[in-house]
């Protein structure tokens, strides 16, 4: 089963925030996060183990849940080049990810 | 840097032929996987391997098979393409253990029509 992840699509202002959540409905080793620009590969931004360990980029934080099995990604004082769809995925042996949080970030 | 590879970016194919896609990764990975990027459904994923001659089905599998003989190439053959088969097809690598803590890589995607 995919990660069920929300919102299909958010426009931001420069400099506003958002957050973009994923929730599974099983248990989770791992949660991946990537962004994939138009006409591009995704690019990996981070991942969080189970356990608490993180990994960041840039201004773009995440959490995850354990025991509620969600994660989300914290896009502060957004720029620009944050525009583009924004992946997660879980990790249970095989990585499947969800269906993809569109980002516009207008000046 | 690691590469994924994918040997086209844009392919044209008739219904019932046979398609095989490549993908080849430079950075000796373990884990291979193919998905299928099609608008509102994110990326699905229809197989991956976590070795040589290893495979496992993933959530969309049918009318599709692949194949892995060495460990750098991971091929996707589609047996008798269909029209709802058109899509972008997605390769990516990551290393040991299959992905858990490991950041996948993708190739460039290789977008398939079928006529």
């Amino acid at each position: 089963q995919q990660p069920v992840q929300s919102p299909q699509a958010v426009i931001l202002r420069e400099g506003e925030d958002a957050v973009i959540n994923c929730s599974s409905s099983k248990a989770l080793y791992s949660v991946h996060w990537y962004r994939q620009k138009h006409g591009e590969a995704p690019v990996f931004l981070m991942i969080l183990l189970k356990g608490g360990e993180q990994k960041g980029h840039e201004k773009i934080s995440a959490s995850f849940n354990e025991k509620k099995q969600q994660s989300s990604l914290y896009l502060t004082a957004s720029q620009l080049s944050y525009s583009g769809t924004y992946f997660c995925g879980f990790s249970w042996g095989k990585l499947q990810f969800g269906a993809g949080t569109q980002v516009v970030v207008t000046p | 840097d690691v590469k994924v590879t994918q040997s086209s970016r844009y392919l044209v194919k008739r219904t019932g032929e046979k398609v095989f896609l490549e993908c080849v990764q430079d950075m000796d990975h373990e884990n291979m996987f193919w998905y299928r990027q099609d608008p509102g459904l994110g990326l699905r994923l229809i197989y991956f391997s976590y070795d040589v001659k290893m495979k496992e089905k993933g959530d969309i599998p049918e009318g599709y098979s692949v194949s892995r003989e060495k460990k750098e190439r991971f091929s996707l053959i589609l047996e008798s393409a269909s029209t709802n088969q058109t899509s972008m097809y997605l390769c990516a690598s990551s290393d040991l253990p299959t992905g858990m803590n490991t950041e996948a890589f993708f190739g460039q995607g290789t977008r398939l029509t079928v006529v």
